[in-house]
């Protein structure tokens, strides 16, 4: 089966801008998380989404939001773009919350310049 | 301090020289241990979920393994491929669902 689809894979933006990643969880997988990695701060979490709900929320500014839909594919938006954002952003998806087996996508690369 | 924490960061080894690697956790209960490997580049890929001491799991040249206070990863005999950051991540019982991960241990197996 299709595992968790993240488009696009590279973005390259300034600083100032805005960028809109999309995750599409396994077929079946109505959870959603988002995770930012970096070399210095490690896997480091977004958001979780279930049923279009927000259910949890990371320690990030404002700045960083997102959704899901109704087939529960996920967006996550990043306005006023800084240099710190360069990350790699992954997207895991479960069947339900609080499975114990969640499954990730191959990630989005921003480079923030 | 850090709930999460991977021993050694860093580990090389000769293709054939087993190992183990270290996840030792802080959470007051523990609903499920996980760990991943990780390529460059790449999404972490999920191999096993421990739930309570005592348990083991294994796949291929990997075993983990669980305590009250850590879990092990153990690798026999690697090979070059086996070469990956490792990932360990916990689950808090009654609290958000949210796996909280460690910081990784990259490995290196030389041919």
């Amino acid at each position: 089966k299709a595992g968790v689809t993240q488009t696009p894979r590279y973005l390259i933006k300034t600083r100032g801008q805005q960028v809109t990643l999309s995750c599409s969880p396994i077929s079946g997988h109505r959870s959603v998380s988002w995770y930012q990695q970096t070399p210095g701060q490690g896997l480091q979490f977004l958001f979780e989404y279930f049923s279009e709900t927000q259910r949890n929320k990371g320690n990030f500014p404002g700045r960083f939001s997102g959704r899901q839909f109704s087939n529960s594919r996920s967006e996550m938006n990043v306005s006023t773009l800084e240099l710190g954002d360069s990350a790699l952003y992954l997207c895991a998806s479960s069947r339900d919350r609080g499975d114990t087996e969640a499954f990730f996508g191959q990630g989005t690369r921003l480079t923030v310049v | 301090e850090d709930q999460v924490t991977q021993s050694p960061e860093a580990l090389r080894l000769q293709e054939g020289e087993s190992s183990s690697l270290n996840c030792s956790y802080t959470v007051s209960g523990l609903r499920g241990l996980f760990w991943y490997r990780q390529d460059p580049g790449k999404g972490p890929e999920f191999l096993f979920t421990l739930y309570s001491a005592g348990e083991e799991k294994e796949k291929e040249r990997l075993k983990a393994t669980l305590t009250k206070k850590e879990s092990f990863l153990h690798i026999t005999a690697p090979k070059p491929e086996d070469s990956a950051t490792y990932l360990c991540a916990v689950q808090e019982q009654g609290g958000s669902y949210i796996p909280t991960f460690g910081r990784g241990t990259s490995l290196i197996v030389h041919p």
